[in-house]
This record gives C-alpha cells, sequence and structure tokens, in this order.
C-alpha cells in the first residue's frame, strides 16, 4: 500500500545541519521528492531522487535514499532561518506520476 | 515562480454551491495533477489528465470533476459544497521529465 510518513516537527539552530527523515512502504517507487512549502504559499521542489541511486546532492541538499529500509531522508548543510517552512517527501509509483505525500516535517531554524 | 498559475489565489462561498478553478500548466507540459490540501487529510491527489484525457484518478468525490481543454489548461469543478471541502486546491504539471511543478494554489473556504 502507500503510505509515507514524516516526523512532524525539527528545531535547529542557525548554522547547523538539518536532516529530515521519511520512511515509506510501497517497493515499486520510482522516484523520491522532497518539496518545500512556506507559510502560505506552493510547493516547491527542491530535489528528487530516482530509486537506483544511494545519493544525491545539490548545492546545500543532501539525499540520501536506503531502499532496502525505504528511507529516506534530506540534510541540509549550513541551516539558514530562512530554510524555516514545511518540507514534503512524496513518492511516485511505477506506472503513475501521481505523487503519495507524507505529513509534512515542520522545520524551524533559530538565529 | 514555477510557471504554473491558478485562479483565483482566494474563494469564499457558502454551502451547496458551485465553484470552478482554473489551472494554467508550465508552457509545453502536457500534464496537470490536481491535488488537495486539508489539516486532516494532509496533501491527497486528486486526478490527473494528459493532453486532454484522463490519466488517472485518486481520492476524488463525485461531487468533483475536472477537465483539460485544447490550449492543456485545466479547470476543477467543485458542486454542492460541503463545510469539509475548505482546504487549498493545488495544480501541478509536468513534462517529459518526472518533476511535477506546484502551482500557488486556490484556497477555498466555504462557510
Amino acid at each position: 500500500g502507500e503510505d509515507v510518513e514524516q516526523s512532524l516537527f525539527l528545531s535547529v539552530r542557525e548554522g547547523d545541519s538539518s536532516v529530515i527523515n521519511c520512511t515509506y512502504t510501497d517497493s515499486s517507487s520510482t522516484y523520491l521528492y522532497w518539496y518545500k512549502q512556506e507559510p502560505g504559499a506552493g510547493l516547491q521542489l527542491l530535489t528528487y531522487i530516482f530509486s537506483n541511486m544511494d545519493m544525491k546532492q545539490d548545492q546545500r541538499l543532501t539525499v540520501l535514499l536506503n531502499k532496502k529500509d525505504k528511507h529516506l531522508s534530506l540534510r541540509i548543510a549550513d541551516t539558514q532561518t530562512g530554510d524555516s517552512a514545511i518540507y514534503f517527501c512524496a513518492e511516485a509509483l511505477t506506472g503513475f506520476q501521481k505523487l503519495v505525500f507524507g505529513t509534512g516535517t515542520r522545520l524551524l531554524v533559530s538565529p | 515562480d514555477s510557471g504554473v498559475t491558478q485562479t483565483p489565489k482566494h474563494l469564499i462561498t457558502a454551502t451547496g454551491q458551485r465553484v470552478t478553478l482554473r489551472c494554467s500548466p508550465r508552457s509545453g507540459d502536457l500534464s496537470v495533477y490536481w491535488y488537495q490540501q486539508s489539516l486532516d487529510q494532509g496533501l491527497q491527489f486528486l486526478i490527473q489528465y494528459y493532453n486532454g484525457e484522463e490519466r488517472a484518478k485518486g481520492n476524488i468525490l463525485e461531487r468533483f470533476s475536472a477537465q483539460q481543454f485544447p490550449d492543456l489548461h485545466s479547470e476543477l469543478n467543485l458542486s454542492s459544497l460541503e463545510l469539509g471541502d475548505s482546504a487549498l486546491y493545488f495544480c501541478a504539471s509536468s513534462g517529459t521529465s518526472y518533476e511535477q511543478f506546484f502551482g500557488p494554489g486556490t484556497r477555498l473556504t466555504v462557510l
């Protein structure tokens, strides 16, 4: 079945690294995504990873995928106050492009 | 700016009414998706259209319908509105890649 889980809240200090975790249940997931949602705004695509990859790095963002454990993480290096937002992971299943979203993790960055 | 536009930004209406939400995809994108974001259900996929044809259906109520026009814009029609239909409605579009780009959303309030 389709189920994506995330912890609800993460608080870090400016300059620290943030790690947001996600677990998914469907082994037929092809692509996994991270989106950012700021208050009152839409969803901004941050990065995505194909299921045959273990890691993807894009500037301050590092995505790690453990397919065996169905675990995805997003690491934000040198976290800034502007990174405060809700972060959603999502999976796309084979044959479909619809996205199944997690519950979202609210990241709070304090100065 | 994702390139996906949605109108209106806000919509306030009464129970039992019917509304139409409009979405223009990014230039060249053939696929349009509709999602609903509510506090109790989170982000849920409603329906996908590809080049005018319905491609996939999610948790879309029978009171809701959508279509995609020859110019590729899409409309989501919500009828017999109930209080529980109050939510943010997002449209997303994608082209040949698996990236989905989201619009800013329409906030629907049913009183």
